[in-house]
């Protein structure tokens, strides 16, 4: 069974730029959910997608927005980039809601200049 | 408020040495914990989970509830431990969202 995919792996964006990044569940899960990891903070929650519906969200600026599409696939938005949102961005999905075993993706490598 | 505190960045022992990777939280309820890794080149995948109460590659974790904490211990250490370890949490069952400490790099010398 394929994993959790993330396009791109990598991307450099300038400030003020927005930027869509991409995530594919693993066939079946129906829970995805997105993270930051930065050395500094570590890795923050930023959503949770269940059934294209978002449950939870973290505490991040209304620059970060997301979605989740019927296949389960989702995506997440961050606009007018600022340097400080230079960070690995995690994907991980789950088969069901009330399953906590996080399956993580490779993450996303974006590099704001 | 939940918060999960891991207070060694850096750990280092020996092959063969005990290993113990300090994890304590913060949460008013009942939690959810997890240790999960990342070996080097690798995603971050799930070690163990409390409530499965299972040991995996030798490793165990007890949730100490008095104590909030949940540390990680292996009797002998193994070149292959080395890695990126996180403790985790989720504050109730069904909720996606965990709560990750900051980390404890562990490397095994040889």
């Amino acid at each position: 069974k394929a994993g959790v995919t993330q396009t791109p792996r990598y991307l450099i964006k300038t400030r003020g730029q927005q930027v869509t990044l991409s995530c594919s569940p693993i066939s079946g899960h129906r829970s995805v959910s997105w993270y930051q990891q930065t050395p500094g903070q570590g890795l923050q929650f930023l959503f949770e997608y269940f059934s294209e519906t978002q449950r939870n969200k973290g505490n991040f600026p209304g620059r970060f927005s997301g979605r989740q599409f019927s296949n389960s696939r989702s995506e997440m938005n961050v606009s007018t980039l600022e340097l400080g949102d230079s960070a690995l961005y995690l994907c991980a999905s789950s088969l069901v809601l009330r399953d906590n075993e996080q399956f993580f993706g490779p993450g996303t490598r974006l590099t704001v200049l | 408020a939940q918060r999960v505190t891991q207070p060694e960045k850096l750990l280092s022992v020996f092959k063969g040495a005990p290993v113990e990777l300090k994890c304590n939280y913060s949460y008013s309820g009942s939690p959810e914990l997890f240790w999960y890794v990342q070996y080097s080149r690798q995603r971050l995948q799930l070690l163990l989970r409390h409530i499965s109460r299972e040991s995996i590659k030798g490793f165990t974790a007890d949730l100490n509830k008095g104590e909030t904490s949940f540390h990680l211990k292996k009797p002998f250490a193994q070149e292959e431990d080395s890695a990126m370890y996180y403790c985790a949490l989720s504050g109730f069952q069904g909720a996606q969202k965990l709560v990750f400490g900051q980390g404890t790099r562990l490397t095994i010398n040889p």
